[in-house]
């Protein structure tokens, strides 16, 4: 397995500013994936963050709002941009590992996000 | 419809209960199945994972795919009220991502 950070574990934040979200690794890592889980809900795939590449969005998602760095193979950050009440959720980063015959994915603790 | 469903529960049981998780999918090209757990304000973790069909069982735990029918279980065995969360199965097709169901809830009552 591998052990995930996140900081901040959760904040309250006022419309119209930004955060950004750090998720730490404990070893080098080639895929990095950041989600977002509504109340109550499953989880959605923001976008996929590989190292020296720029991160690749799924649909309804643009970088103009989720702007992705990944500066190395442990580290990455999500920034959530001129947020509105709607962005309201659980973000999460997850890291792909080996299982042997097959890949999986392992998931940080999650940062709790409100928007007022 | 969603590619993969899941009954969002909850689902009440008394400790001791035999407990069945299900989720039911729609794209016959998934070939891993990964079951997770996820307590409450923590992230999922995972605890099982099978390639295919057939059974694997890890403790009281057991994990069944029937790709005939496009339906995945997760059995608990002598629940616990530490098994209370909610249950995530996840499943993908190599080189592509990891579809998730909604979750069921499961709470077990002492």
């Amino acid at each position: 397995s591998a052990v995930i950070s996140q900081k901040p574990s959760r904040d309250i934040c006022q419309r119209g500013t930004s955060l950004t979200i750090q998720c730490q690794v404990d070893s080098q890592v080639t895929m990095m994936f950041w989600y977002r889980q509504q109340p109550g809900q499953s989880l959605t795939l923001i976008a996929t963050a590989n190292q020296g590449s720029e991160a690749t969005y799924e649909s309804g998602f643009v970088i103009d709002k989720f702007p992705i760095s990944r500066p190395n193979l442990t580290f990455s950050t999500l920034t959530v941009s001129n947020m509105s009440p709607e962005d309201s959720s659980i973000y999460l980063c997850s890291v792909g590992r080996s299982l042997g015959t097959t890949d999986t994915q392992y998931f940080g603790p999650g940062t709790r996000l409100t928007v007022l | 419809q969603k590619e993969v469903e899941q009954d969002p529960g909850p689902l009440s049981v008394p400790e001791g209960a035999i407990v069945s998780l299900n989720c039911t999918y729609s794209n016959s090209a998934f070939q891993y199945f990964m079951w997770y757990r996820q307590y409450s304000r923590k992230g999922p973790e995972l605890l099982m994972y099978t390639y295919s069909s057939g059974n694997k069982e890890d403790g009281r735990f057991t994990a069944q795919v029937d790709k005939s029918s496009k339906y995945i279980s997760l059995f608990i065995r002598d629940s616990q009220p530490s098994d209370s969360a909610t249950y995530l199965c996840a499943m993908f097709n190599a080189g592509n991502m990891l579809t998730f169901g909604g979750g069921t809830r499961l709470m077990v009552k002492p």
